[in-house]
């Protein structure tokens, strides 16, 4: 069945450092992969997405890079700031353009001043 | 139009009763969905409509929760016979298809549930 598999499930580090969340998915006809920030207590909010007829994509200090072929994706953050600290979630879109989205389970960053 | 809203924003129930959720999509959204939440896991998939059409169920989801989008403008979610593993927060989301047809899901806050 449809699944996305997340990694790491926390991470920490220190401020200025670069943070890489790592995300596998198991259908090659996946389309569509975005990342999604939970603060505590909040909403889930899109920060970044990536369409599957693209490599990379960039967004100031977030950029996220997608490898069809191992079926994986990644988000990289550089540069994290104490405001960067929330959880993470990596998503894919299966069953075509009209699918719904799978999300992984997650990742805790924490950004240590 | 301020967003997803949905209500009640929280919900205690004892164990056997039925309850219901609602989710006001952004207006001009005509594809809805609803998903579940608990306590460090991610959204987990629950079911999806396009205007009025229930398109896809969870395979998951027990025969005890059905939703619905009568006008294709607002949904209800109804829990019959609540267990306590029901205790979760049920995010609504909304999107638009668009030009690229990249459905970004809006989240509303959430519906948290705690069944006692």
């Amino acid at each position: 069945g449809e699944n996305v598999e997340q990694h790491p499930s926390t991470l920490s580090v220190q401020e200025g450092d670069s943070a890489v969340i790592k995300c596998t998915y198991s259908d090659s006809a996946s389309n569509y992969f975005p990342w999604y920030k939970q603060e505590l207590g909040k909403r889930p909010q899109l920060i970044i997405d990536i369409r599957s007829n693209v490599g990379e994509k960039k967004d100031q200090r977030i950029a996220v890079t997608l490898n069809k072929t191992a079926k994986h994706f990644s988000l990289h953050i550089t540069e994290t700031q104490p405001e960067d600290s929330a959880v993470y979630f990596c998503a894919a879109r299966y069953g075509g353009s009209q699918g719904n989205l799978i999300f992984g389970k997650g990742t805790k960053l924490s950004v240590k001043p | 139009d301020t967003g997803v809203s949905q209500d009640p924003r929280h919900k205690i129930t004892k164990r056997g009763q039925n309850v219901t959720f609602r989710c006001d999509p952004i207006s001009e959204h005509n594809r809805l969905y609803w998903y579940r939440q608990t306590l460090g896991q991610g959204p987990e998939f629950l079911t999806y409509f396009q205007n009025e059409a229930q398109l896809e169920k969870s395979r998951l989801l027990s025969d005890r929760f059905s939703a619905e989008r009568p006008k294709g403008s607002f949904s209800t979610l109804e829990i019959q016979r609540t267990e306590q593993g029901d205790s979760a927060m049920y995010l609504c989301a909304s999107s638009s298809p668009g030009g690229m047809d990249t459905g970004e899901l809006f989240f509303g806050e959430g519906s948290r549930l705690t069944v006692l």
